[in-house]
């Protein structure tokens, strides 16, 4: 099984700044595939990135996703209020697992 | 609009069986496999295994192999998820996914989520 370990386990950033989440695999990800997803409290995870670093129809530019390998990065550019929630990232190259998640809480 | 309609919140013993339905609609439903992933109360997102919707092929996590059995009917755009022999550590929310890729295998990520089930395993 190809673990996932995401950091911090607790972002906490204030409206407007820079938001860096990392996700680590215990095994390369095949293919680049790695996906991020965001969940509010209450609500479904919602699909932002696949392939690493391609953006989902309708996903603001402020989020982009980056990395190879093992190691993947989800980029936050300037934080809106709607975007405190929390991100698991996911692996799909081999049976499927996700990140334990970061949450981006409101300083 | 392309959306996925889980059955309602269930409530089972210990040892007994449950089946959650995940009625699909707006999109072609055999061209796409359905996942199912679950998460425990405050905690992170489990993956439980893939159907395709194109020949009823499955991928079963090895955690609920022998346990989890997954099914879909094309008639009426609908999979299922039965979950055998419950714990208490069953208790979840029981999601399902659409694969993002047409014809895509269980190695995909999930663009289309249902509104979740909760499932509670208490005597």
């Amino acid at each position: 099984e190809n673990v996932l370990t995401q950091s911090p386990g607790t972002l906490s950033l204030s409206p407007g700044e820079r938001a860096t989440l990392s996700c680590r695999a215990s095994q390369s990800v095949v293919s680049r595939f790695l996906a991020w997803y965001q969940q509010k409290p209450g609500q479904a995870p919602r699909l932002l990135i696949y392939g690493a670093s391609s953006r989902v129809t309708g996903i603001p530019d402020r989020f982009s996703g980056s990395g190879s390998g093992s190691d993947f990065t989800l980029t936050i550019s300037r934080l809106e209020p709607e975007d405190f929630a929390v991100y698991y990232c996911q692996q799909y190259g081999s049976s499927p697992t996700f990140g334990q998640g970061t949450k981006v809480e409101i300083k | 609009q392309v959306q996925l309609v889980q059955s309602g919140a269930d409530v089972r013993e210990p040892g007994a069986s449950v089946k959650v339905s995940c009625k699909a609609s707006g999109y072609s439903f055999n061209t796409y496999g359905i996942t199912w992933v679950r998460q425990a109360p405050g905690q992170g997102l489990q993956w439980m295994g893939w159907i395709s919707g194109y020949n009823g092929n499955t991928n079963y996590a090895q955690k609920f192999q022998g346990r989890v059995i997954m099914t879909r009917d094309t008639s009426t755009k609908t999979a299922y998820m039965e979950l055998t022999n419950l714990r208490s550590d069953d208790t979840a929310v029981y999601y399902c996914a659409r694969g993002r890729i047409q014809f895509g295998e269980s190695t995909d990520a999930f663009d289309i989520w249902g509104q979740g089930t909760m499932v509670t395993v208490s005597s």
